[in-house]
């Protein structure tokens, strides 16, 4: 079974710069996995903030932003702004297997 | 505005079937692939399927498989997932969720899943 592993938790200040990770338990992420960043607030849908590993919507904050790092998928919040406490959940396509996988999700604190 | 929303929700005892329905507005829904994704109370999310624009391709998590199908009618802009064999880990906020294009698989560069509906709730319990 396939697993992506994401920090179960994060802490940074306003106005600090904070990376999220993406791991997979296949081996490294490329852009071939068409990594997806989520984000989600208490008692709210999803929203999406990155596409295809750094793809923005009109939506995104400038303050994001998606990279391939060290193997892994990464989301990079820079500034950041109380608004931005919330879950963030990764997700990878697998071809071979044809299924769409969501990493576990990051609590981003801010504090 | 693009719009999704789920009903069929509620509670329901474990072996028993449920179908949730998932209205579209705002979108060309026969130009777009749909997911189901799915959230237990307190976790993450699981992606459940997802359905091509035509309905000619589909895509399930192994938790599912052989117990769910997911289908769609373009003339009612409708998405459903009827679920079949319920357990009780079954149970979870689920939520239908638009393609960025006509196929529900990776390809080309786009691929998201977005918008999404506020979900509905389903409990599977004796």
């Amino acid at each position: 079974q396939t697993v992506v592993t994401q920090e179960p938790s994060l802490t940074v200040s306003p106005g600090g710069t904070v990376t999220l990770t993406c791991a997979s338990s296949t081996g490294a992420v490329t852009s071939g996995s068409y990594p997806n960043w989520l984000q989600q607030k208490p008692g709210q849908a999803p929203r999406a903030l990155i596409y295809s590993t750094s793809n923005k919507y009109s939506w995104t904050p400038a303050r994001f932003s998606g990279s391939l790092l060290g193997g892994k998928a990464a989301l990079t919040v820079s500034g950041v702004q109380p608004e931005d406490e919330a879950d963030y959940y990764c997700l990878l396509y697998y071809g071979g297997g044809q299924v769409w996988v969501f990493g576990g999700g990051t609590k981003l604190t801010v504090l | 505005e693009v719009q999704l929303v789920e009903s069929g929700g509620g509670l329901i005892q474990p072996g028993r079937s449920l179908r949730l329905s998932c209205a579209a507005s705002g979108f060309t829904f026969y130009d777009y692939a749909m997911y189901w994704v799915r959230q237990a109370p307190g976790k993450g999310l699981e992606w459940v399927s997802g359905i091509s624009w035509n309905s000619d391709s589909t895509g399930y998590a192994d938790s599912v498989k052989g117990r769910f199908t997911i289908s769609r009618d373009n003339s009612k802009n409708s998405l459903y997932l009827q679920m079949n064999s319920l357990r009780t880990e079954d149970t979870a906020f689920y939520y239908c969720a638009k393609a960025a294009g006509a196929n529900w698989y990776g390809t080309g560069v786009y691929n998201w899943f977005d918008p999404w509906g506020p979900g509905t709730l389903v409990t599977v319990s004796s």
